[in-house]
């Protein structure tokens, strides 16, 4: 009930292409879901977050897509960039609680 | 921004020797600090959660005796690994929430334990 599973494991994107990754939750008393960026020996960094009372979300090139029925979410990265390339997780936790993560996805982005 | 800051983000020791590691929120206050480990290629793993003024809460197979944490402020909880072993090798994360600006959790840099 509190896993968050990701895919794909590991992703390589062409410049300027758009890299989507996915997540699926089970806990339905999930109300928070952000994303993160971490580069290697690095802290995660948030890149973006959803409530799930919208179904879209977007700050600059970064989206996150919500299905609540189906219980998915989703990163799309537009116009990729070598500098986006990086380990991306997503998460998902109830108010105030404990995150639980997904199993990451290595993004490289070719020239 | 919040901002949390982890020290020190490397260390060395020797085997049966522990080490502390040290998180702080710079410009608020936590009411929840997050500890996780991660190993090479892999999730985060969270290890214990500690609030403000009592005992934190571990998750199911981390040794609390092993893998103290004090978090006697609301800005300052620290990890100690007690009789340090080459398997506690791992990345050290910790994780703030603010008490006052919402749903939001800021992690620090890390920390890169070996013992040799």
């Amino acid at each position: 009930q509190q896993q968050v599973k990701q895919s794909p494991q590991s992703l390589i994107v062409q410049k300027g292409g758009i890299s989507i990754i996915n997540c699926a939750y089970e806990n339905t008393a999930f109300d928070y879901f952000p994303w993160y960026q971490q580069f290697p020996g690095k802290g995660p960094a948030l890149l973006i977050a959803i409530r799930p009372d919208v179904s879209e979300k977007k700050e600059g090139r970064f989206t996150i897509s919500f299905n609540k029925s189906a219980k998915q979410f989703s990163l799309h990265i537009m116009d990729s960039q070598p500098g986006d390339s990086a380990t991306y997780f997503c998460a998902a936790s109830m108010l105030g609680e404990k995150l639980t993560f997904g199993t990451g996805t290595r993004l490289t982005i070719i020239p | 921004g919040a901002v949390v800051s982890q020290h020190p983000s490397r260390v060395i020791c020797k085997s049966g020797t522990s080490v502390k590691i040290e998180c702080r929120s710079l410009d608020f206050q936590a009411t929840t600090m997050f500890w996780y480990r991660q190993f090479p290629k892999q999730s985060l793993m969270l290890m214990a959660t500690s609030n403000e003024g009592s005992k934190a809460t571990y998750e199911q197979g981390v040794e609390k005796d092993k893998f103290l944490i004090n978090h006697a402020s609301l800005t300052l909880s620290t990890l100690t690994v007690t009789s340090a072993h080459p398997e506690d090798s791992s990345f050290y994360i910790c994780s703030a929430t603010p008490r006052d600006r919402g749903l939001s959790y800021t992690f620090g840099s890390g920390t890169r334990l070996t013992v040799v």
